[in-house]
């Protein structure tokens, strides 16, 4: 069973749109981080959460911690070819730096 | 600064041959990662070393893989012998101390025929 669970697996949009992805779990994390990667590249911190609904937003990209801090999301606003990347969501366990990551989700976005 | 160093980029072996990736983490981070990650999946740990003590090798399949951080500092990753199923990108990461986040490297991307 798949610690991490991310949804959608691909997503193809044109310039502009709005996406959200998802990043879910049954168990509970005291943080939650998630991380860009582009081709041929290592991951990227994006944005770490720690607060139950807590909301932080980078420019155009919008990070929600669920209120059970089971679960988060990722809102992109007028997504740029920019944007294009495999997403990942990625947790630690308590007092522990070991970093579990999802599957990622795999993001194009067509000029 | 210079960020986390890997390599070499990339490795095209045959199978039953030996194959060893290097990496140089950012200067002061004591804690290193090595991870495999698969085309289009999520990276996958392998070890990690608190300074020179790999604190966590359950996922390393120690039959063919071996790892060293012998100073603390650089590390390296040995496949002998490597089989098909090894092809993937090895990723290196650090992490400085009271702080969550990892600095990749670039990645070694392994084949093996």
């Amino acid at each position: 069973t798949q610690l991490l669970e991310q949804s959608p697996q691909f997503l193809s949009i044109q310039e502009g749109e709005n996406l959200t992805v998802y990043c879910n779990s049954s168990s509970v994390f005291s943080s939650l981080q998630w991380y860009r990667q582009e081709p041929g590249e290592g991951p990227v911190l994006l944005v770490t959460v720690v607060t139950g609904g807590e909301v932080k937003k980078l420019k155009r990209l919008t990070f929600q911690f669920g209120d059970a801090r089971k679960d988060s999301s990722l809102h992109i606003t007028a997504a740029q070819t920019g944007d294009t990347g495999l997403y990942l969501c990625a947790v630690s366990g308590a007092g522990s730096y070991q970093l579990t990551f999802g599957k990622g989700t795999k993001l194009s976005v067509i000029p | 600064e210079a960020g986390v160093v890997q390599s070499p980029r990339y490795k095209i072996i045959e199978k039953k041959q030996p194959v060893a990736f290097w990496c140089n983490p950012i200067s002061g981070h004591n804690t290193l990662y090595w991870y495999l990650q698969n085309l289009g999946q999520g990276p996958e740990l392998l070890i990690r070393y608190e300074n020179e003590e790999a604190v966590d090798d359950s996922q390393l399949p120690k039959d063919r893989f071996s790892a060293e951080r012998l100073k603390g500092v650089d590390s390296t990753l040995k496949i002998q012998p490597a089989e098909l199923g090894d092809s993937a990108v090895y990723l290196c990461a650090s992490r400085g101390k009271n702080t969550g986040e990892l600095f990749f490297g670039e990645g070694s991307r392994l084949t093996v025929l």
